[in-house]
């Protein structure tokens, strides 16, 4: 067990509609890293917050937002769903903004669009 | 053309084999990260390194910055080493932060 949360486990959702992700990082950390993976893309990192702000974009489509609440937890927003989202969504998490400490990841959420 | 690219793309094994994952990337990078991902698919990060050989258990990471190369070594294989091997290098991104990019994973099969 990493110590990072991430909810719902699954989601199946339809085409045009929007969903919410959510993350929690390990106790005391201040960073938390979202990713997608994809069959045909592999991981990709998309945004990365710390301590409330927005760090660094990644690969990011514009139907997507997300942010980190003062409680340090995330939430990833899918908005205008289409069949290609279907992935898995990872955060991460870990203490500094840089440094070279490991990450540690949530279980993922299963996205499925129908 | 990858930023990251591993091979092989899949390993068959028999239990108790030497196993070797390569690894080597294009762009100038700051720290080399293996990561196993089960089948659950849940990822646990196994190594970090930005220099030299690193070593936990029956599982070895080297790093050669100069040739742009790592590998991950598994002595003495079991089946439940049986996952997918991801290389990540971590790239600065600005502004302090860093940001990792992907290698597409080496899907590794032991077999008893």
């Amino acid at each position: 067990d990493s110590g990072v949360t991430q909810t719902p486990k699954h989601l199946i959702t339809a085409t045009g509609q929007r969903v919410t992700l959510r993350c929690s990082p390990r106790s005391g950390d201040l960073s938390v890293y979202w990713y997608q993976q994809s069959l045909d893309q592999g991981l990709q990192f998309l945004i990365q917050y710390y301590n409330g702000e927005e760090r660094a974009k990644g690969n990011i489509l514009e139907r997507f937002s997300a942010q980190q609440f003062p409680d340090l937890h995330s939430e990833l927003n899918l908005s205008s769903l289409e069949l290609g989202d279907s992935a898995l969504y990872f955060c991460a998490s870990h203490p500094r903004t840089s440094g070279y400490n490991e990450q540690f990841f949530g279980p993922g959420t299963r996205l499925t669009v129908l | 053309k990858n930023e990251v690219e591993q091979s092989p793309q899949n390993l068959t094994a028999q239990e108790g084999e030497f196993i070797t994952i390569n690894c080597s990337y294009s762009v100038g990078i700051s720290a080399l990260h293996w990561l196993q991902q089960h089948p659950g698919g849940g990822i646990v990060s196994l190594f970090m390194l930005s220099s030299g050989k690193k070593k936990h258990g029956r599982l070895i990471a080297t790093i050669n910055i100069q040739e742009k190369h790592s590998s991950l070594h598994i002595t003495a294989s079991h089946p439940r080493d049986s996952a997918v091997y991801i290389c990540a290098v971590r790239v600065y991104s600005g502004a302090g932060s860093y940001q990792l990019t992907f290698g597409k994973g080496t899907k590794l099969s032991v077999i008893p």
